[in-house]
C-alpha cells in the first residue's frame, strides 16, 4: 500500500506571493489532516478535512486555507506569504473514524525570502 | 482544551543504555495518547498508542510506555536503545470525535552514543 505523498517537498517562495501544497492519501482514507512545524513553535494543528468538509480547524489565520477534493487528495494554500510561513508542512491521513491512527506524509519544507 | 508537556528536550544515552522519555498532558475530557518518532528530513511514525484498555503499551521497536491517569502522564521507556533509536520523539493527545487533530507536545531529541 502506497503511503502519503505530498509534492512539492521544497518550495522556495518571496515574501507576499501564495503558494499551494498537495497531498494525496493512503487508498481509502477519507480524513486528510495538515501541521505546520517550526523549530520555535513546534507541531501545530492547521486543518482537517474529511469527506470535501473542514471537520477541525487551528488557530491559524485566514491566509491559511484548505480544501478536499472527491478523491480525497487535499491542497492546502497559503496567501501573503510572510517570512514566518517558514517551516515543514506535514500532512496525515486516516480513515476518518472517531479516533485513528495518523499517516504522516514527508512533509513539504517551505521557505520563505 | 487540551496541552502535553514533554519535559525534557533532549535526553543523551549511551547505547544499550535503557531510556525514558517523558510526557505530561492536562485535559477537561478523555484523551487518547499517543508517541510519534520522527527521524531526520522524515515525516512522523507511530510507535504506539493508547485508546483504551490495559494502562501497558507495547509498540514498534521495542518501546513501551505507560499510561497513569492519577499523574495525567504517558512515559515513553525502552530497556536498551541502539544508534538507529536517535530521533526527536514527539507525544500527543487527540479527543473523541477529533481523531484527526492531533495536539503536539514540543518534542525529545534522544541522542545515542556509543
Amino acid at each position: 500500500k502506497a503511503g502519503v505523498t505530498q509534492t512539492p517537498r521544497y518550495l522556495i517562495k518571496t515574501r507576499g506571493q501564495q503558494v499551494t501544497l498537495s497531498c494525496s492519501p493512503i487508498s481509502g482514507h477519507r480524513s486528510v489532516s495538515w501541521y505546520q512545524q517550526t523549530p520555535g513553535q513546534g507541531l501545530q494543528f492547521l486543518f482537517e478535512y474529511f469527506s470535501e468538509t473542514q471537520r477541525n480547524k487551528g488557530n491559524f489565520p485566514g491566509r491559511f486555507s484548505g480544501r478536499q477534493f472527491s478523491n480525497s487528495r487535499s491542497e492546502m494554500n497559503v496567501s501573503t506569504l510572510e517570512l514566518g510561513d517558514s517551516a515543514l508542512y506535514l500532512c496525515a491521513s486516516s480513515r476518518g473514524e472517531s479516533v485513528d491512527e495518523q499517516y504522516f506524509g514527508p512533509g513539504t519544507r517551505l521557505t520563505v525570502t | 482544551a487540551q496541552s502535553v508537556t514533554q519535559l525534557d528536550s533532549q535526553v543523551p544515552v549511551f547505547e544499550e543504555a535503557p531510556v525514558e522519555l517523558r510526557c505530561n498532558y492536562s485535559s477537561s475530557v478523555s484523551v487518547y495518547l499517543f508517541w510519534y518518532v520522527q527521524y531526520p528530513n522524515q515525516g512522523l511514525q507511530l510507535l504506539l498508542k493508547y485508546l483504551s484498555g490495559s494502562t501497558l503499551v507495547k509498540g514498534i521497536n521495542g518501546f513501551e510506555a505507560e499510561f497513569n491517569k492519577s499523574q495525567t502522564s504517558f512515559h515513553l521507556r525502552k530497556p536498551s536503545v541502539h544508534i538507529s533509536d536517535t530521533a526527536e520523539y514527539f507525544c500527543a493527545v487527540s479527543r473523541y470525535n477529533q481523531g484527526g487533530k492531533l495536539i503536539f507536545g514540543q518534542g525529545t531529541e534522544l541522542s545515542v552514543k556509543p
